[in-house]
């Protein structure tokens, strides 16, 4: 299994833009998260599916923030508009009950200026 | 009160060396626990999973304290190549299948 793919590696954008993050998750997981992680905050749980569906999106910092899974292959997290502040590392997760901990992707590492 | 705690370190040790990290959890109805490592610039990746008193594999030992609430990673025989940041992480109870992470310690192994 090629595991947790996110796309692209690195983003830079300017301040204002749309970003779209991408990942694709291991076949028969069930369950995919979307983490943050900064020097400040560590990582941080944005949203979670199960089954596709949006289960807890309480870590979405604000409506800029939006995560969409419209099949159980793809996931994508957009920022509109992006600010410099949502610089950070995201991270997408995969577990297949959420019982036997989670693989991570390799991460996307974005910044705002 | 943060969730997951840990201490940020770091912790730097010779090789050879036995080295031991803690975490602290305030969800007394979490079940499950992890241990993950996480090299620079690099995702987490699940190091050893915790859910009873304990669990062992080579150097790494990870034990579980639930009277006080906390989950250990002792590491014999240091090596170089241990150098990382270790995130400890807690399922949540009740069926939760959130994790929570702390924000990691980091071990520095030197010559």
């Amino acid at each position: 299994d090629a595991g947790v793919i996110q796309s692209p590696r690195h983003e830079v954008t300017e301040m204002g833009q749309e970003v779209t993050l991408r990942c694709k998750p291991i076949s028969g997981h069930d369950y995919l998260f979307w983490y943050r992680q900064t020097m400040m905050r560590g990582l941080e749980l944005l949203i979670y599916f199960n089954n596709n569906v949006p289960i807890d999106d309480s870590g979405m910092p604000e409506d800029r923030f939006s995560a969409k899974m419209p099949n159980a292959s793809f996931s994508t997290l957009k920022i509109q508009p992006s600010e410099p502040r949502d610089s950070a590392v995201y991270f997408c997760a995969s577990s297949e009950t959420g019982l036997y901990g989670y693989t991570f992707g390799s991460g996307t590492r974005l910044t705002v200026v | 009160r943060k969730e997951v705690e840990q201490d940020p370190g770091p912790f730097n040790v010779p090789e050879g060396a036995t080295v031991a990290f803690n975490c602290t959890y305030s969800n007394s109805a979490s079940q499950s626990f992890f241990w993950y490592r996480q090299d620079c610039r690099k995702e987490p990746k699940l190091l050893m999973s915790v859910y009873s008193s304990g669990n062992e594999d080579g150097r790494f030992t990870a034990q579980l304290n639930r009277a006080s609430q906390y989950i250990s990673l002792l590491i014999r025989d240091s090596k170089l190549s241990d150098s990382a940041t270790y995130l400890c992480a807690a399922l949540g109870g009740g069926g939760s299948y959130i994790p929570t992470f702390g924000r990691g310690t980091s071990l520095i192994v030197h010559p």
